[in-house]
């Protein structure tokens, strides 16, 4: 079974530029997360899709993130613009169902901003 | 946002000592605990679930204290492919916002 897909898996931008994520998480899995990691530090939620529907997005920086998931499979995550304290490494996570725990991480996206 | 906490380490331990290191939450709320064990630039892996009554996995066991309000993870016979860090996340459960990770232990088996 394919694990959850993230690509691209490395990105380099400037200041002030887009930059969009995209994964496909594990056929079958409703729950889908982004995360984005710093060096040192845990993942930190930013949100969280029950099928298409968005149902945790408190940590979403809202004037520069959004993200969407319009058929309740794949997802995108973007940044506008992104700022240099944004360089990260982006994962992505999905789980079988709402209240199912465990989840499946992607490989990531590191993204560095120049 | 509650917060989980982690003491970040390292620690540095001996091949086949056995090491335990803490988890502590604030939010009474939580319902779910689990760590996770994440290797240098890889992304994070389930190591197990941490049920109200304990369990054990091989050389690994997960507790939690309630009434502290902390998980902890004992590892025996440790092995140099142990050498990882180690996150810990408190769920509330139920679909309800407010999953958090910890900030990670990074676990260092010396040979």
């Amino acid at each position: 079974e394919a694990g959850v897909v993230q690509s691209p898996r490395y990105k380099i931008i400037e200041k002030k530029q887009p930059v969009a994520f995209w994964c496909n998480p594990i056929s079958g899995h409703n729950t889908l997360y982004w995360y984005r990691q710093n060096l040192g530090q845990g993942p930190e939620l930013l949100i969280r899709y029950e099928n298409e529907e968005a149902v945790d997005d408190s940590q979403l920086p809202k004037d520069r993130f959004s993200a969407e998931r319009l058929k309740g499979v794949d997802s995108t995550l973007k940044i506008q613009p992104a700022e240099l304290g944004d360089s990260a490494v982006y994962l992505c996570a999905s789980s079988p169902e709402v209240g199912y725990n465990e989840q499946f991480f992607g490989p990531g996206t590191r993204l560095t901003v120049l | 946002r509650k917060e989980v906490e982690q003491d970040p380490g390292p620690f540095n331990v001996p091949e086949g000592a056995t090491v335990a290191f803490n988890c502590t939450y604030s939010n009474s709320a939580s319902q779910s605990f689990f760590w996770y064990r994440q290797d240098c630039r890889k992304e994070p892996k389930l190591l197990m679930s941490v049920y109200s009554s304990g369990n054990e996995d091989g050389r690994f066991t997960a507790q939690l204290n309630r009434a502290s309000q902390y998980i902890s993870l004992l590892i025996r016979d440790s092995k140099l492919s142990d050498s990882a860090t180690y996150l810990c996340v408190a769920y509330p459960g139920g679909g309800a916002d407010g999953l958090t990770f910890g900030k990670g232990t990074h676990l260092i088996i010396q040979p």
